[in-house]
């Protein structure tokens, strides 16, 4: 079946690090992959995607690279911010299906000043 | 652009009470899914609508929950009667070429 396994949180940096949030997936045919963000207190929102193979994501300074061959698809950034505090999730969507998002189980990232 | 709409943002219940959901999609997204997120988990798919029609419920617990799209626009979901372990985040979500649009969430609460 389709999975996806993100690294274990909470993850605690201070501002101005660099961030990686490692994601790995199982899937049959050639997902869609994502990463979605959730700000305490709000619902999830679209961080950003990558539907084939080399591409890349990128928004609000996050970048994401979809490797077919490693079936990974981290998460990085180059200067976390406290504004960036909030809890990543890593999900992927199968084509011809339902496109049901799958989701990892999330990992919570802590920047302090 | 109004975001997808939720409502009750919290309930808490006794089990073996009934409550329900409300959500409105994005105008015009014909796609409708809602989610259970329990504390500490990815958000897991429940029920999946295309205009007013299921196309996929195979994670619906369907003895205690129920779900409906009257006119492919607003729906609800139900849980009767619920359990402990129903307590969650409830989200509903509308889809347009291929990204999905959250709402905020009903928080539920089951003593």
């Amino acid at each position: 079946g389709n999975s996806v396994t993100q690294m274990e949180g909470p993850v605690t940096l201070s501002e101005e690090a660099f961030l990686t949030i490692n994601c790995t997936y199982t899937a049959t045919g050639y997902p869609s992959l994502f990463w979605y963000v959730q700000y305490p207190g709000e619902g999830l929102q679209l961080l950003l995607k990558a539907t084939k193979a080399d591409d890349k994501g990128s928004n609000k300074g996050f970048e994401a690279t979809y490797r077919k061959e490693t079936t990974s698809f981290h998460l990085e950034k180059g200067s976390v911010q406290v504004s960036d505090s909030a809890v990543y999730f890593c999900a992927l969507t199968t084509q011809g299906g339902s496109e049901k998002l799958v989701f990892g189980k999330g990992t919570k990232l802590t920047v302090n000043p | 652009e109004a975001g997808v709409a939720q409502s009750p943002r919290y309930k808490i219940i006794e089990k073996r009470q009934s409550v329900a959901f409300w959500c409105n999609p994005i105008s015009g997204h014909a796609t409708l899914y809602w989610y259970q997120q329990i504390l500490g988990q990815g958000p897991k798919l429940l029920i999946q609508f295309q205009n007013n029609g299921v196309v996929d419920d195979s994670q619906l617990p369907k003895d205690r929950f129920s779900a409906e799209r009257l006119k492919g626009v607003d729906s609800t979901l139900k849980i009767q009667p619920a359990k402990l372990e129903d307590s969650a985040v409830y989200l509903c979500a509308s889809s347009f070429r291929e990204t999905q649009y959250f709402g905020p969430g009903t928080r539920l609460l089951v003593l």
